[in-house]
């Protein structure tokens, strides 16, 4: 199992609402990034959790809030978003933080109104 | 600091060759990657190098100069289903794949 799958695959919000996006891999990595890619750009990196726990936070504003239940799982809280976050947000995974391959899930469409 | 440049756009025929030129500067290197992505969809590995050389796969190929700073990734016999972004990506030392701005790649019969 070579998947990394993400829910939902569209999300519309208003800036006052809160909603969780999720990232799930079976394939055993240890390593997990949420990145965050505009039309016609390539993707951000937001954050990395490397065994569980949060190693890279790329200056991410607070009202994004990362959280990895589980080696498998990945979740992106979002509270009072701004329309200039809307983008598709990726989820990848490897099996480390080093030379790896990531794998990429289908992105979760984010639309704020 | 870092930087990733590669061509921001280039086109080619049915069953040319076409080959994409990625240079990077960056604090630490531990490797080079090369992915596609088809408009909508996610980015899909193609390609590896963290040696100086050539790697083949198929109709892909990506070759790296460690020294200069350069890579390129080269398609053969194109199809048009090779139309799509082709993103240039350096792992440095410690850190995840910071990547370059990509190269959308279209493909005419």
């Amino acid at each position: 199992d070579t998947e990394v799958t993400q829910t939902p695959k569209h999300l519309v919000m208003g800036m006052t609402n809160k909603k969780s996006l999720k990232c799930e891999q079976h394939m055993g990595h240890r390593a997990m990034y949420w990145y965050k890619q505009k039309a016609k750009k390539p993707p951000e990196l937001m954050f990395v959790y490397s065994y569980e726990k949060l190693s890279i936070n790329e200056s991410v504003p607070s009202r994004f809030s990362p959280e990895c239940p589980n080696s498998s799982l990945l979740n992106l809280h979002l509270h009072a978003l701004q329309p200039e976050d809307s983008a598709l947000y990726l989820c990848a995974s490897s099996q480390g933080t080093g030379s790896y391959e990531q794998y990429f899930g289908p992105g979760t469409r984010l639309t704020v109104t | 600091g870092q930087n990733i440049d590669q061509p921001t756009e280039m086109t080619a025929t049915e069953g040319a060759i076409v080959q994409i030129n990625c240079t990077y500067q960056t604090s630490g290197f531990n490797g080079l990657f090369w992915y596609q992505q088809h408009a909508g969809e996610a980015p899909t590995f193609l390609s590896y190098n963290v040696l100086d050389g050539l790697e083949e796969k198929g109709r892909f190929s990506s070759f790296l100069s460690r020294s200069k700073g350069y890579s390129y990734l080269l398609l053969k016999e194109l199809q048009m289903k090779d139309s799509a972004s082709y993103l240039c990506a350096v792992n440095q030392a410690g850190t995840a794949l910071i990547f370059g701005k990509g190269t959308t790649l279209s493909v005419s019969s």
